[in-house]
């Protein structure tokens, strides 16, 4: 069965720290993988995705993202955290064809000052 | 401004009361998709669209319709709502998918109550 499994239900780290969120994935195929931040009250926003190619990609906000294969992991991390990436992330995997998107539990961030 | 648009952003109802959340977009957006947020749980995807008459289940779509008429509107119905329905729904929308080089938009959200 398809399924995202993000481990860390809630993760807090200093600010000026750096961050790393997991997101491990079961699929039949590569799919194609994305991370979405929510901001409290807030919609999604994309952070970033990978299609193929480079298997560092990088995002908006200063996040990158590193798909591994060999450990079905795409795993967000950013070099240091601001007081304003308090939020809530989601990792997704989607089909190369079609409109399915199946999102993980979500990892909640607290920045401590 | 481009922009999904959820109405109501809240409402309480009462079980087995009909209800319609709309969603509509300014963009253009052939793709468009409904997901409730449950704490725990993450989104789930409900239905999504991938142009006007076309409409496919999700992961979750038991008590739920929708229907595609026109392409800047994706309404969800609930044709007889239970309390297990209460949630956070998202409408998304995009060119064409969410697996493509474009990003979804998402709706401020639609909070539903169901007594």
């Amino acid at each position: 069965a398809q399924s995202v499994t993000q481990p860390d239900i809630h993760i807090t780290v200093s600010e000026g720290a750096s961050l790393e969120l997991r997101c491990n994935y079961s699929y039949g195929a590569t799919p194609y993988l994305f991370w979405y931040v929510q901001s409290p009250g807030q919609g999604l926003q994309l952070l970033l995705k990978y299609f193929s190619g480079d298997t560092l990609v990088q995002g908006i906000k200063g996040f990158e993202a590193e798909f591994k294969r060999s450990q079905s992991s795409f795993n967000l991390r950013k070099p240091s955290v601001h007081w304003s990436d308090a939020a809530e992330y989601f990792c997704a995997v989607g089909a190369r064809q079609g409109g399915k998107l199946i999102f993980g539990q979500g990892t909640e961030l607290s920045v401590k000052p | 401004e481009a922009q999904v648009t959820q109405n109501p952003r809240y409402l309480i109802t009462v079980t087995g009361k009909k209800l319609t959340v709309t969603c509509s977009q300014n963009m253009n957006h052939e793709y468009m998709s409904w997901y409730r947020q449950d704490p725990g749980l993450g989104l789930r995807q409900i239905y999504y669209s991938m142009n006007v008459e076309v409409t496919d289940k999700g992961d979750v779509p038991e008590g739920y319709k929708v229907s595609r008429k026109e392409k800047r509107n994706f309404p969800l119905i609930l044709e007889s709502p239970s309390p297990n329905q209460t949630s956070l729904y998202f409408c998304a929308s995009s060119f064409q998918g969410p697996n493509s080089n474009q990003p979804q938009h998402f709706g401020d959200g639609t909070r539903l109550s169901i007594l």
